[in-house]
């Protein structure tokens, strides 16, 4: 078990580009969510999939934001056209079978700077 | 919408103090309730709690849950520097979907 891992670890990149970041969750896992987290605040949930369904989404994902996960296991988060505002730690959870428990296991995250 | 509030926002105390932290939700359908200790990185599981009333205990910290009071909080006893982190409170909602968490405690623990 190697935990969950995400790639890159950190982006910088310049206002109006396009970003993808990848998580790889733990292998038998077949919740994943996405999270970000800014400076003072706890992370603020942007995506759940179960296997490659995407269940949940909060209205962050309705614009720039998307989120993939073509095969039930490594997922990808692009932001299109991002903003200063975009800047941020990008998390990456995954979470054994729904009801089995909630627990979340995190990645390290993606560090994303918008300049 | 589910909302987790945490108190206090930061705490400052020195090596062998104990310290309770407190995090109160409001969530439509409460499933279960958890605990996250978050260092420079990313946050690492403490606890998850179920039942009301019922302490978990890992070493020095402890948490237990009130459902009645919509309420939890997280013991730690004899602190170290190595207690010095973010702890985070985390609701998930029905499906063990999305998660509402708090901003956080941020523990400052001096020797």
């Amino acid at each position: 078990d190697t935990g969950v891992s995400q790639d890159p670890r950190h982006k910088i990149t310049k206002r109006g580009q396009n970003v993808t970041f990848r998580c790889d969750p733990i292998s038998e896992h077949n919740r994943l969510y996405w999270y970000r987290q800014t400076l003072g605040q706890g992370p603020e949930f942007l995506t759940y999939f179960q296997n490659e369904a995407q269940l949940e989404k909060s209205r962050l994902l309705s614009d720039r934001f998307s989120a993939e996960r073509p095969k039930g296991s490594f997922s990808t988060l692009e932001i299109q056209r991002t903003e200063q505002g975009d800047s941020a730690m990008y998390l990456c959870a995954s979470g054994p079978t729904a009801g089995t428990t909630d627990t979340q296991y995190f990645g390290p995250g993606t560090r994303l700077t918008v300049l | 919408e589910d909302k987790v509030v945490q108190s206090p926002l930061s705490l400052v105390v020195h090596e062998g103090d104990t310290v309770t932290l407190n995090c109160s939700y409001e969530v439509t359908n409460f499933r279960s309730l958890l605990w996250y200790k978050q260092e420079k990185k990313a946050p690492t599981f403490l606890f998850m709690l179920t039942s009301s009333g019922i302490e978990k205990k890992s070493g020095r910290l402890s948490s237990i849950l009130d459902k009645k009071e919509l309420f939890s909080i997280l013991n730690i006893t004899a602190t170290q520097t190595g207690d010095s982190a973010v702890y985070l409170c985390a609701v998930p909602n029905t499906n063990a979907g999305k998660s509402t968490f708090g901003d956080g405690t941020t523990l400052t623990v001096k020797p």
